[in-house]
């Protein structure tokens, strides 16, 4: 069964620091990679995602993420993190043998110092 | 363009009530899927529909839990009787033919049950 695993659950950073959050997943085959982001007290929006192609994704709001297949990997990162970016971060991972079920990492909360 | 929709948004209600939380998904997504989120257990995948029939129901917690999708605009999840370890915020999404593996989020039903 496929399984995603955040190992950072509280990262706390300074203003304009660099920004790397790791996220695993257990699937052999080929999969959909997503990652989410929820703000204080709102719902879940994408963020950016990963299909097939360049390994290196881009998304939102100046974040990016690498898929390296290799490492079961899919790290999401920001060179310069703003007091806004304060949130859950959300990995999930879609294996294509089950089309429909996207399973989330236990997700990892960033906060910001101003 | 209207997004998923959950109603209500806050609920508060004593142990034993009956709690029915309701989801609108986008229209023409075909898919239809209801989280749970907690501090313990992070963002569970409850249930989900694929064309108002229930595909996968392995995460419902237990008989308690009961969800329907009676037409391709419409889903309830059901607690019956509720506890007080049900409390959550319960997340309606869906997703279309046309979205990719994207999944759209509602903006939640924050459930305290006393």
């Amino acid at each position: 069964a496929q399984s995603v695993s955040q190992h950072n659950h509280h990262v706390i950073l300074s203003e304009a620091a660099s920004l790397e959050l790791g996220c695993n997943y257990s699937y052999g085959g080929t999969v959909n990679l997503f990652w989410y982001v929820q703000y204080p007290g709102q719902h879940l929006q994408l963020l950016l995602k990963y299909f097939s192609g360049d390994p290196l994704v881009k998304g939102i709001k100046g974040f990016e993420a690498e898929f390296i297949k290799s490492k079961f990997s899919f790290n999401l990162r920001k060179p310069s993190v703003q007091w806004s970016d304060t949130a859950e971060y959300f990995c999930a991972v879609n294996a294509y043998s089950s089309a429909s079920k996207i399973i989330f990492g236990s997700g990892t909360r960033l906060s910001i110092r101003p | 363009d209207a997004g998923v929709i959950q109603s209500p948004r806050h609920e508060v209600t004593e142990m034993g009530q009956e709690v029915t939380l309701r989801c609108k998904p986008i229209s023409g997504h075909d898919y239809l899927f209801w989280y749970r989120q907690t501090m313990m257990r992070g963002l569970e995948l409850l249930i989900y529909f694929n064309n108002n029939v229930p595909i996968d129901d392995s995460g419902m917690p237990e008989d308690r839990f009961s969800a329907k999708m009676p037409n391709a605009s419409f889903s309830t999840l059901k607690i019956q009787p509720s506890e007080p370890r049900d409390s959550a915020v319960y997340f309606c999404a869906s997703r279309g033919q046309y979205s990719g593996n994207t999944i759209y989020f509602g903006e939640g039903s924050w459930l305290t049950v006393v």
